[in-house]
Protein backbone atom coordinates (compact mmCIF):
# COMPACT_ATOMS: atom_id res chain seq x y z
CA UNK A 1 0.00 0.00 0.00
CA UNK A 2 1.22 3.31 -0.98
CA UNK A 3 1.71 5.56 2.25
CA UNK A 4 1.25 9.11 0.35
CA UNK A 5 -0.25 9.06 -3.00
CA UNK A 6 -0.96 11.87 -5.25
CA UNK A 7 -2.82 11.69 -9.19
CA UNK A 8 -2.16 12.44 -11.89
CA UNK A 9 1.89 11.57 -11.48
CA UNK A 10 1.93 13.49 -15.20
CA UNK A 11 -0.11 16.73 -15.90
CA UNK A 12 0.17 18.27 -18.89
CA UNK A 13 -2.72 21.57 -19.77
CA UNK A 14 -2.52 24.75 -21.24
CA UNK A 15 -2.48 28.02 -20.28
CA UNK A 16 -5.90 29.69 -18.66
CA UNK A 17 -7.49 26.15 -17.35
CA UNK A 18 -7.93 24.68 -14.24
CA UNK A 19 -6.49 21.68 -12.53
CA UNK A 20 -6.31 19.64 -9.13
CA UNK A 21 -3.81 17.70 -7.94
CA UNK A 22 -4.92 14.92 -5.02
CA UNK A 23 -3.22 13.98 -2.48
CA UNK A 24 -4.02 10.98 0.09
CA UNK A 25 -2.08 9.52 3.19
CA UNK A 26 -2.82 6.29 4.96
CA UNK A 27 -0.51 6.57 7.65
CA UNK A 28 -2.77 8.53 10.46
CA UNK A 29 -0.64 11.68 10.16
CA UNK A 30 -1.92 14.53 11.45
CA UNK A 31 -0.18 16.76 9.28
CA UNK A 32 -0.14 17.09 5.19
CA UNK A 33 1.79 19.60 2.96
CA UNK A 34 2.14 21.09 -0.65
CA UNK A 35 5.56 21.69 -1.61
CA UNK A 36 6.82 23.06 -4.93
CA UNK A 37 10.23 21.91 -6.67
CA UNK A 38 10.99 24.21 -9.15
CA UNK A 39 13.47 23.57 -12.27
CA UNK A 40 16.54 24.07 -10.34
CA UNK A 41 15.23 21.30 -7.75
CA UNK A 42 14.54 23.96 -5.24
CA UNK A 43 11.87 22.69 -2.50
CA UNK A 44 9.53 25.46 -1.43
CA UNK A 45 6.38 24.90 1.33
CA UNK A 46 2.91 26.31 -0.39
CA UNK A 47 0.65 24.62 2.37
CA UNK A 48 0.78 22.90 5.36
CA UNK A 49 -3.06 21.64 6.78
CA UNK A 50 -3.17 19.98 10.49
CA UNK A 51 -6.22 18.13 11.12
CA UNK A 52 -8.09 19.92 8.31
CA UNK A 53 -6.93 23.08 9.62
CA UNK A 54 -4.90 25.68 7.79
CA UNK A 55 -1.52 26.61 9.75
CA UNK A 56 1.16 27.75 6.92
CA UNK A 57 0.19 29.69 3.81
CA UNK A 58 3.21 30.85 1.93
CA UNK A 59 3.49 33.98 -0.11
CA UNK A 60 1.32 31.70 -2.97
CA UNK A 61 -1.15 33.42 -5.38
CA UNK A 62 -4.32 33.02 -4.84
CA UNK A 63 -4.91 31.15 -7.96
CA UNK A 64 -3.52 28.34 -5.55
CA UNK A 65 -6.28 27.01 -2.71
CA UNK A 66 -5.70 23.91 -0.70
CA UNK A 67 -9.04 22.12 0.18
CA UNK A 68 -8.73 19.34 3.34
CA UNK A 69 -12.00 17.26 3.16
CA UNK A 70 -10.62 15.45 6.07
CA UNK A 71 -6.90 14.68 7.57
CA UNK A 72 -6.12 12.15 5.11
CA UNK A 73 -6.76 13.99 1.94
CA UNK A 74 -5.34 17.45 0.62
CA UNK A 75 -5.67 18.28 -3.00
CA UNK A 76 -4.38 21.48 -4.66
CA UNK A 77 -6.12 23.25 -6.92
CA UNK A 78 -4.96 25.28 -9.19
CA UNK A 79 -7.11 28.40 -11.35
CA UNK A 80 -5.50 30.30 -14.68
CA UNK A 81 -2.67 28.14 -14.95
CA UNK A 82 0.13 29.74 -16.01
CA UNK A 83 3.30 28.80 -17.54
CA UNK A 84 5.31 29.71 -14.55
CA UNK A 85 3.43 27.02 -12.76
CA UNK A 86 5.06 24.52 -14.40
CA UNK A 87 7.06 22.25 -11.59
CA UNK A 88 7.15 19.20 -9.60
CA UNK A 89 4.45 19.40 -6.94
CA UNK A 90 4.97 17.14 -3.87
CA UNK A 91 1.95 16.24 -1.04
CA UNK A 92 3.68 14.85 2.04
CA UNK A 93 2.51 13.97 5.86
CA UNK A 94 4.13 13.77 9.10
CA UNK A 95 2.90 11.94 12.27
CA UNK A 96 2.52 14.92 14.95
CA UNK A 97 3.45 18.45 13.60
CA UNK A 98 4.61 19.20 17.31
CA UNK A 99 7.23 16.34 17.34
CA UNK A 100 10.55 17.25 16.26
CA UNK A 101 12.23 14.29 15.00
CA UNK A 102 9.05 12.99 12.96
CA UNK A 103 10.04 13.64 8.96
CA UNK A 104 8.11 14.32 6.34
CA UNK A 105 6.73 11.18 4.38
CA UNK A 106 6.77 12.54 0.64
CA UNK A 107 4.15 11.20 -2.29
CA UNK A 108 6.01 10.37 -6.04
CA UNK A 109 5.51 14.28 -6.61
CA UNK A 110 3.17 15.54 -9.74
CA UNK A 111 5.10 17.09 -12.39
CA UNK A 112 2.47 19.55 -13.67
CA UNK A 113 3.44 21.36 -17.36
CA UNK A 114 1.29 24.07 -18.56
CA UNK A 115 1.93 24.94 -22.52
CA UNK B 1 19.61 34.66 4.94
CA UNK B 2 19.41 30.98 3.99
CA UNK B 3 18.35 28.56 6.75
CA UNK B 4 19.60 25.69 4.94
CA UNK B 5 22.46 26.27 2.95
CA UNK B 6 24.58 23.41 0.44
CA UNK B 7 27.20 24.83 -1.10
CA UNK B 8 28.08 21.60 -3.33
CA UNK B 9 26.06 21.52 -6.43
CA UNK B 10 27.56 18.94 -7.91
CA UNK B 11 29.71 16.10 -6.90
CA UNK B 12 31.29 13.03 -8.33
CA UNK B 13 32.51 9.94 -6.32
CA UNK B 14 33.80 6.53 -7.51
CA UNK B 15 32.31 3.57 -6.62
CA UNK B 16 33.16 1.67 -3.18
CA UNK B 17 34.87 5.72 -2.03
CA UNK B 18 33.30 7.13 0.93
CA UNK B 19 31.31 10.75 0.05
CA UNK B 20 30.85 13.86 2.57
CA UNK B 21 28.05 16.38 1.27
CA UNK B 22 27.93 19.40 3.26
CA UNK B 23 25.05 21.23 5.02
CA UNK B 24 25.15 24.36 7.05
CA UNK B 25 21.98 25.83 8.57
CA UNK B 26 20.86 28.58 10.39
CA UNK B 27 18.95 28.83 13.17
CA UNK B 28 18.46 30.79 17.03
CA UNK B 29 16.20 28.17 18.18
CA UNK B 30 17.65 25.89 20.28
CA UNK B 31 15.84 23.19 19.57
CA UNK B 32 15.91 21.48 15.97
CA UNK B 33 16.33 18.77 14.05
CA UNK B 34 18.19 18.18 10.92
CA UNK B 35 17.44 15.47 7.93
CA UNK B 36 18.65 14.15 5.01
CA UNK B 37 16.99 13.38 1.93
CA UNK B 38 17.35 11.68 -1.35
CA UNK B 39 15.94 12.04 -4.50
CA UNK B 40 16.74 9.38 -7.48
CA UNK B 41 15.63 10.32 -10.74
CA UNK B 42 12.40 8.72 -10.42
CA UNK B 43 11.64 11.69 -8.67
CA UNK B 44 10.50 10.68 -5.16
CA UNK B 45 12.13 11.50 -1.66
CA UNK B 46 13.33 9.11 0.24
CA UNK B 47 14.45 9.98 4.00
CA UNK B 48 18.05 8.76 4.82
CA UNK B 49 18.63 10.45 8.26
CA UNK B 50 17.62 12.43 11.35
CA UNK B 51 19.89 14.32 14.01
CA UNK B 52 18.29 16.16 16.81
CA UNK B 53 19.94 19.31 18.34
CA UNK B 54 20.67 17.61 21.75
CA UNK B 55 21.51 14.54 20.42
CA UNK B 56 25.35 13.72 21.97
CA UNK B 57 26.24 10.98 18.88
CA UNK B 58 26.12 11.52 15.35
CA UNK B 59 23.65 9.56 13.90
CA UNK B 60 23.68 6.45 11.77
CA UNK B 61 21.74 4.16 9.22
CA UNK B 62 23.49 1.85 7.81
CA UNK B 63 26.25 3.45 4.96
CA UNK B 64 24.81 6.93 5.71
CA UNK B 65 26.33 9.32 8.79
CA UNK B 66 25.64 12.84 9.88
CA UNK B 67 28.53 14.37 10.56
CA UNK B 68 27.16 16.75 13.02
CA UNK B 69 29.05 19.91 14.58
CA UNK B 70 26.75 21.73 16.75
CA UNK B 71 29.42 25.28 16.92
CA UNK B 72 29.74 25.33 13.29
CA UNK B 73 26.37 24.69 12.62
CA UNK B 74 27.14 21.78 10.36
CA UNK B 75 25.13 18.78 9.40
CA UNK B 76 27.37 17.47 6.47
CA UNK B 77 26.31 13.88 5.04
CA UNK B 78 28.70 11.04 5.03
CA UNK B 79 27.83 8.28 2.28
CA UNK B 80 30.75 5.17 2.75
CA UNK B 81 31.43 2.97 0.27
CA UNK B 82 29.51 4.41 -2.33
CA UNK B 83 27.56 2.55 -5.06
CA UNK B 84 25.91 3.21 -8.17
CA UNK B 85 22.48 3.72 -7.02
CA UNK B 86 23.62 5.93 -4.88
CA UNK B 87 23.62 8.69 -7.60
CA UNK B 88 20.69 10.88 -6.42
CA UNK B 89 20.11 14.48 -5.43
CA UNK B 90 20.36 14.80 -1.49
CA UNK B 91 18.82 17.76 -0.34
CA UNK B 92 19.29 18.92 3.49
CA UNK B 93 16.42 20.23 5.76
CA UNK B 94 15.86 21.20 9.21
CA UNK B 95 13.06 21.78 11.30
CA UNK B 96 12.74 24.21 14.00
CA UNK B 97 10.61 23.53 17.71
CA UNK B 98 10.12 27.22 18.56
CA UNK B 99 9.51 28.73 15.58
CA UNK B 100 6.79 27.56 12.42
CA UNK B 101 7.38 24.40 13.87
CA UNK B 102 5.44 22.50 11.20
CA UNK B 103 7.48 23.80 7.91
CA UNK B 104 10.65 22.15 6.99
CA UNK B 105 13.72 24.07 5.35
CA UNK B 106 15.37 22.81 2.35
CA UNK B 107 19.08 23.89 1.28
CA UNK B 108 19.36 23.33 -3.04
CA UNK B 109 20.36 19.93 -3.16
CA UNK B 110 23.87 18.30 -4.17
CA UNK B 111 23.80 16.39 -7.06
CA UNK B 112 25.73 13.18 -6.06
CA UNK B 113 27.13 11.15 -9.40
CA UNK B 114 28.77 8.09 -8.60
CA UNK B 115 31.00 6.27 -11.54
CA UNK B 116 32.15 2.78 -11.71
Amino acid sequence: DTAVSQTPKYLVTQMGNDKSIKCEQNLGHDTMYWYKQDSKKFLKIMFSYNNKELIINETVPNRFSPKSPDKAHLNLHINSLELGDSAVYFCASSQDGQVLNYGYTFGSGTRLTVV
Amino acid sequence: AQKITQTQPGMFVQEKEAVTLDCTYDTSDPSYGLFWYKQPSSGEMIFLIYQGSYDQQNATEGRYSLNFQKARKSANLVISASQLGDSAMYFCAMREDLYNFNKFYFGSGTKLNVKP
